[in-house]
């Protein structure tokens, strides 16, 4: 079966960066784009990007361009979405989804990030 | 604000039927799909292209499309299905996702 498994809750202080990383089974890793998507305490769903794993192409919302950058290693089917520049606004649960250019099949559980001095 | 809109609340009572809608100039053109979010837990995909239910979701859920509007219909609503549904779609610059603002949907 699909599973996305990502890495363990952040702490991060403003200004830093974090590298939030999303393991990928059950499936032909390059055949779906990997979506990221966060989600502030209280709020809805905000889309951030996706990446191509098959040719490492990226589509970024435009807020999130200049300080996001989304890679993947193929070999071991893992999936990775690094934010600068921290601000306490980017505290969130960040997901990744697997999916087509628009619809997202299957997501992982999700990433806290906290983002405090 | 988002380019998709849903009403922020919608209840519905027990094994009654609801309808869930999503509004967008962009509905006019591309698919919508829906995703369901229970308290402390991921998203789940309920419906995508406007109408298909993948493996696994019951099949009280159901979606359709018509101009600028996508609904989801839940029919018999269950306790479980109280959660928070969003809806997604292209943007209008046409390679972006969007997303709705989401629906709290209560089962009296």
């Amino acid at each position: 079966q699909v599973r996305l498994v990502q890495s363990g809750a952040e702490v991060k202080k403003p200004g830093a960066s974090v590298k939030v990383s999303c393991k990928a089974s059950g499936y032909t890793f390059i055949a779906y784009y990997i979506h990221w998507v966060r989600q502030a305490p209280g709020q809805g769903l905000e889309w951030m990007g996706w990446i191509n794993p098959h040719s490492g192409g990226t589509n970024l919302a435009q807020k999130f361009q200049g300080r996001v950058t989304m890679t993947r290693d193929t070999p071991i089917s893992m999936a990775y979405m690094e934010v600068t520049r921290l601000r306490s606004d980017d505290t969130a649960i960040y997901y990744c989804a697997m999916g087509g250019a628009i619809k997202l099949n299957y997501w992982g559980q999700g990433t806290p990030v906290t983002v405090s001095s | 604000s988002s380019e998709l809109t849903q009403d922020p609340v919608v209840s519905v009572a027990l094994g009654q039927t609801v309808r869930i809608t999503c509004q967008g100039d962009n509905l006019r053109t591309f698919s919508a799909s829906w995703y369901q979010q229970k308290p402390g837990q991921a998203p789940v995909l309920v419906i995508s292209d406007n109408n298909n239910r993948p493996s696994g979701i019951p099949d009280r859920f159901s979606g359709s499309s018509s101009r600028n509007t996508a609904s989801l219909t839940i029919t018999g609503a269950q306790a479980e299905d109280e959660a928070d549904y969003y809806c997604n779609s292209r943007g209008s610059s046409g390679d972006h996702v969007v997303f709705g603002g989401g629906t709290k949907l209560t089962v009296l």
